[in-house]
């Protein structure tokens, strides 16, 4: 069975950076075809796609944010982790991580979300 | 790049039909697949439609998902509305380098 979790601080200032990590079982990032992205809904708004890292570490960006992200795994630990720097209150929103099982496949699994907020 | 563009809101009486458009800007609908989810307040959203018209298992077949080239559009339909059918929807795709989510449509059932 797969399961994402995603975890990391409630309550950032703002421009500070912000780490979020999803942990996840049930699946390797290194199999063929596999990838995890981050998508994130702020309060009363779209889902904003993010960033996604695939089974070979290959790595996309949202192009308007991505001078502020990394996404980087750590295989052994079955973890993705987001960095985006230089937070704002414009980042409040609740992160989601999401599987996808091949590249351009839909996103089958997710976790429970992570709701950050960004206030001094 | 490229977007998707939703209907704000759309509304219907339980058992009518409804349909949500998602045109896309910056390239064809049909050279990538497009998903729908159903996304509810305070749940992570759930497939009910991917690769154009495919639906996952669990999904009714009250759900179904098309695309029109010639208006460059994908369409998600549901027909026989129940009042569980009411929640926001999204539609996404991709190109080589990014994806992408509509802005979402409300589904109000009346």
């Amino acid at each position: 069975q797969i399961t994402l979790k995603e975890s990391g601080p409630t309550l950032v200032k703002p421009t500070q950076t912000l780490t979020l990590t999803c942990t996840f079982s049930g699946f390797s990032l290194t199999s063929t075809g596999v990838a995890v992205d981050w998508i994130r809904q702020p309060p009363g708004k779209a889902l904003e796609w993010l960033a996604l890292i695939y089974w070979d570490d290959d790595k996309r960006y949202s192009p308007s944010l991505k001078n502020r992200l990394t996404i980087t795994r750590d295989t052994s630990k079955n973890q993705v982790v987001l960095t985006m720097t230089y937070m704002d209150p414009l980042d409040t929103a609740t992160y989601y991580c999401g599987h996808k099982a091949n590249t351009y496949g839909h996103f089958d699994y997710w976790g429970q979300g992570a709701l950050v907020t960004v206030s001094s | 790049n490229f977007m998707l563009t939703q209907p704000h809101s759309v509304s219907a009486y339980p058992g009518k039909t409804v349909t949500i458009s998602c045109t896309r800007s910056g390239g064809s609908i049909a050279s990538n697949y497009v998903q729908w989810y159903q996304k509810r307040p305070g749940s992570a959203p759930t497939t009910v439609i991917y690769e154009d018209t495919a639906r996952p298992s669990g999904v009714p077949d009250r759900f179904s998902g098309s695309v029109d080239t010639s208006s460059n559009s994908a369409s998600l339909t549901i027909s026989g509305l129940k009042t569980e059918d009411e929640a926001d929807y999204y539609c996404q795709s991709h190109d080589i380098t990014t994806r992408v989510f509509g802005g979402g449509t409300r589904l109000t059932v009346l």
